[in-house]
């Protein structure tokens, strides 16, 4: 239950497209859906997050869809760029924890942007 | 400037051998974790701590201790009983407060076996 499913597991786009990685989560008390980046030999860093309140979140040519019913959402990355060639990570938490947050993470999706 | 910081950046361990890596933060943080990432895997939790003295096993704590002397350090200590430790250890943080599920990492540490 406290699963996340991520896909696909790598990714290869052209410059100027658009990426699209999915997740799907069971545990229906997560109300917390971050997106991290993470390039090669560094930590994650924090991309995008969205609350089940909405049902979408743009930031830039970054954009999270969310389908609560589905229990699925995902990163769209518009004009990709060979810059966004990383490893990308969805995660997902519940707000019941009192104090920080246990993160759930998918498997990591490779992307690479050929140019 | 503020941020969390690991070290060493690589570390080599013995067999039989006990190690330890270090995290510092000064954010002023409450809650520390930290995550171990294998090739092609997701991040998994090995411990996470939401304040000083105190701290709660994660998914795979086996073989592995830590400590919350401080609120700004959170070390671990990869012992002898964890029989494949080669990995990525990965250090993060967050605030408490309506932000508190952000979580930010550190560098990380490699760890390899000799």
């Amino acid at each position: 239950q406290q699963q996340v499913k991520q896909s696909p597991q790598s990714l290869i786009v052209q410059k100027g497209g658009i990426s699209i990685i999915n997740c799907a989560y069971e545990n229906t008390a997560f109300d917390y859906f971050p997106w991290y980046q993470q390039f090669p030999g560094k930590g994650p860093a924090l991309l995008i997050a969205i609350r089940p309140d909405v049902s979408e979140k743009k930031e830039g040519r970054f954009t999270i869809s969310f389908n609560k019913s589905a229990k699925q959402f995902s990163l769209h990355i518009m004009d990709s760029q060979p810059g966004d060639s990383a490893t990308y990570f969805c995660a997902a938490s519940t707000s019941q924890e009192t104090s920080g947050s246990r993160l759930t993470f998918g498997e990591g999706t490779q992307l690479t942007v050929n140019p | 400037d503020g941020g969390i910081t690991q070290s060493p950046k690589y570390l080599f361990r013995k067999e039989g051998q006990n190690v330890t890596l270090s995290c510092e933060q000064n954010l002023n943080h409450d809650a520390m974790y930290w995550y171990r990432q294998d090739p092609g895997q997701g991040l998994r939790l090995i411990y996470y701590s939401q304040i000083v003295n105190d701290f709660q096993k994660g998914d795979i704590a086996e073989g592995y201790s830590v400590s919350r002397e401080k609120k700004e350090s959170f070390p671990l200590t990869v012992t002898s009983a964890q029989k494949n430790p080669t990995a990525f250890y990965l250090c993060a943080s967050s605030i408490w407060g309506s932000d508190k599920e952000t979580q930010y990492f550190g560098p990380g540490t490699r760890l390899l076996v000799l």
